[in-house]
Order: structure tokens, then sequence, then C-alpha cells
């Protein structure tokens, strides 16, 4: 079936460091990818998502290319705020076309001053 | 134009009790997905609803866990007899009909303690 696997966290990094979580999926027929932050104590925000192969996504100063070679949605960031301090949730549309995700396990990133 | 809305934000119940949990999704749109988020894991989907009907409930528990979304009011996640392992969070997810399949709308989650 389906699945999404993400880098284990929790990832601590320094303000204005550059940001890299690695995400890759399986899944039949061609789903869309999505990013989902999600800050402590709140719902899933999204943050970015891609349709189709090649595209990028981008919003806040976060990427990431949908790469079915690979089969990658790789999220960066040039340089990351305390702000940005949050759980990221890599995700697919589910082959049923429903519209219901599947979700990775989720990574903590903790940036400190 | 409100977000989705879910309540309550917190629930405890003792064990044996029952749990209902509501969701408003956003003006406009009529699919609803439930979510559940044990601690330290990412959501599993549990089930996908449309006007009074089910879609998709591949996800949910076979015993105890049932979900409705009538023509009026919200969709509402029933777990009866609830035991320690169902506390998680519970969230929420609404699409619009010429959306569909390509964003989900979540809301604020509702967690659940058993105790």
């Amino acid at each position: 079936g389906d699945s999404v696997t993400q880098m284990e966290g929790p990832v601590t990094l320094s303000e204005e460091a550059f940001l890299t979580i690695n995400c890759t999926y399986t899944a039949t027929g061609y789903p869309s990818l999505f990013w989902y932050v999600q800050y402590p104590g709140e719902g899933l925000q999204l943050l970015l998502k891609a349709t189709k192969a090649d595209d990028k996504g981008s919003n806040k100063g976060f990427e990431a290319t949908y790469r079915k070679e690979t089969t990658s949605f790789h999220l960066e960031k040039g340089s990351v705020q305390v702000s940005d301090s949050a759980v990221y949730f890599c995700a697919l549309s589910g082959s049923s076309n429903t519209g219901k995700l599947i979700f990775g396990q989720g990574t903590t990133l903790q940036v400190k001053p | 134009n409100a977000g989705v809305m879910q309540n309550p934000r917190h629930l405890v119940r003792r064990r044996g009790q029952e749990a209902r949990l509501r969701c408003s999704p956003m003006k406009g749109h009529s699919h609803v997905y439930w979510y559940r988020q044990l601690p330290e894991e990412g959501l599993k989907f549990m089930v996908y609803l449309q006007k009074e009907n089910i879609i998709d409930e591949s996800g949910m528990p076979k015993e105890r866990f049932s979900a409705e979304f009538p023509k009026e009011g919200p969709s509402i996640l029933r777990i009866q007899q609830v035991v320690r392992g169902d506390s998680a969070a519970y969230f929420c997810a609404s699409s619009p009909p010429d959306r569909f399949g390509t964003e989900a709308f979540f809301g604020q989650g509702t967690r659940l303690t058993v105790v």
C-alpha cells in the first residue's frame, strides 16, 4: 500500500542554518505530495504542495520538489528562524483518489537562537 | 469564512464512557475526513464522509467507533466504551468539491484523554 517515510527527529539547528527534512514515498499512480506543519497544541496547516512530477512547491521560504525518479519530496529552507520550530509532516494523497492523506511520522524541528 | 471547527478541544472520559467529537467543516465544503494522532506518531486516516454517506471507513476500528455527517449539523465521531488506548488527538479535515483530492483544511483537533 501507499506509504510515506520521513527522516527521524528531532532536528536541532541554530538560527539561520540550512534545513533539509527528507521524505520518500511509495505509491501507485501519481499522487499529490504535501508538507504540513503543526505548531504546539495546534492543528495542521498546509505549508506547500506539488501535484505532479518536477513541480516545486514553495511557501514562507520553504520549498520542496516532486522527484518521481527518486520518489522523494524533501523539504528545504535556506535560513531557519526560531519561529519555524514545529513538527513537519510529509503526506501524499492516497491512490484511491478519495482525497484521504497518508502521512509520515513527522519530524520535530527545534531552532535555537 | 471560519475555518474547520472542532469541539471540544479537550475531552476527558473515564474508561467505559462514550466520547462524542464534533466537526463543522468550512463553509461550502462537502467532504469531511477524520484522522487520529497517537502520541509521538503521525496522523492515521480513519474515515471519509460526504453528507449522509460514508465513503471510505477503511481506517476505522471495527468495534466501538462510528462516524456520521448528517444533512444538517456537524460531523460526529463517536467512540463507545472508551479504553486507555483511545487517548489521542483526533483531527477533522474538510475539502471543497471543486478542489477534491488536492487540499484539505484541518481543524485544531480534539485531545481525548481516557482515565
